[in-house]
């Protein structure tokens, strides 16, 4: 079946870092999508990428849905202590919206 | 409403018992999603509905899930003769219909947390 491949699966980074995560799948998909989600909270959406090669920015965060419509990456820059949580990509393809296993990222003290 | 709501949030059942599961969408919003998060997984893809037609079951692990939607808005879940290892977060999510562009983007609820003990 489709699956999103996503990576990498956790970060320990400083305050202040930049993070970088990406998905790529084997399948085209026609809409990628970025969430967060808290502890105890459904996933909220961050940025949604429409087009090949678009590339979206929503403050900190970046967001480009690769040329190949296989790929997409999130970059956030100067990372706080809220940015701690897991990030999920998503692909869009025909009726299905599927979902990578999701980045944890934590900020050490 | 403003948001999808989604109820128990809780939920802790004995194996063997059956459990439903319910989802509020949010009012107008076409397009139903459940997705299933195990401890530290990703979202497990359920079953999909555009109105109250559900086109992608494919998802549903067993024949002891189903679903329903009455009305093109509120959505059950039921899961009979609970295993163990149907705990988990089941999430619901709604978008406005479930084709391209900005529509489909998801609204998720909190999420109804069921332990099989």
């Amino acid at each position: 079946g489709q699956q999103l491949n996503q990576s990498p699966q956790s970060m320990f980074i400083q305050e202040g870092e930049d993070v970088s995560m990406n998905c790529t799948s084997s399948s085209i998909f026609n809409t990628w999508l970025w969430y967060k989600q808290d502890p105890g909270e459904g996933p909220v959406l961050l940025i949604a990428l429409y087009k090949a090669g678009e590339l979206t920015s929503n403050g900190r965060l970046t967001a480009q849905f690769g040329i190949t419509r296989k790929d997409s990456f999130l970059n956030i820059s100067a990372s706080i202590p809220s940015d701690v949580g897991i990030y999920f990509c998503a692909g869009h393809r025909d009726d299905k919206i599927i979902f990578g296993k999701g980045t944890r990222l934590h900020i050490l003290p | 409403g403003a948001g999808v709501s989604q109820s128990p949030s809780n939920k802790v059942t004995e194996k063997g018992k059956d459990v439903e599961l319910r989802c509020d969408p949010i009012s107008g919003h076409t397009a139903l999603y459940w997705y299933r998060q195990s401890l530290g997984q990703g979202l497990e893809f359920l079953i999909y509905f555009q109105g109250n037609s559900a086109p992608d079951k494919s998802g549903l692990p067993s024949d002891r899930f189903s679903a329903e939607r009455t009305g093109g808005s509120v959505s059950t879940l039921t899961i009979q003769r609970t295993q163990q290892e149907d705990s988990a977060v089941y999430l619901c999510a709604s978008s406005l219909s479930g084709g391209l562009g900005g529509a489909n983007v998801l609204t998720f609820g909190a999420g109804s947390r069921l332990t099989v003990l």
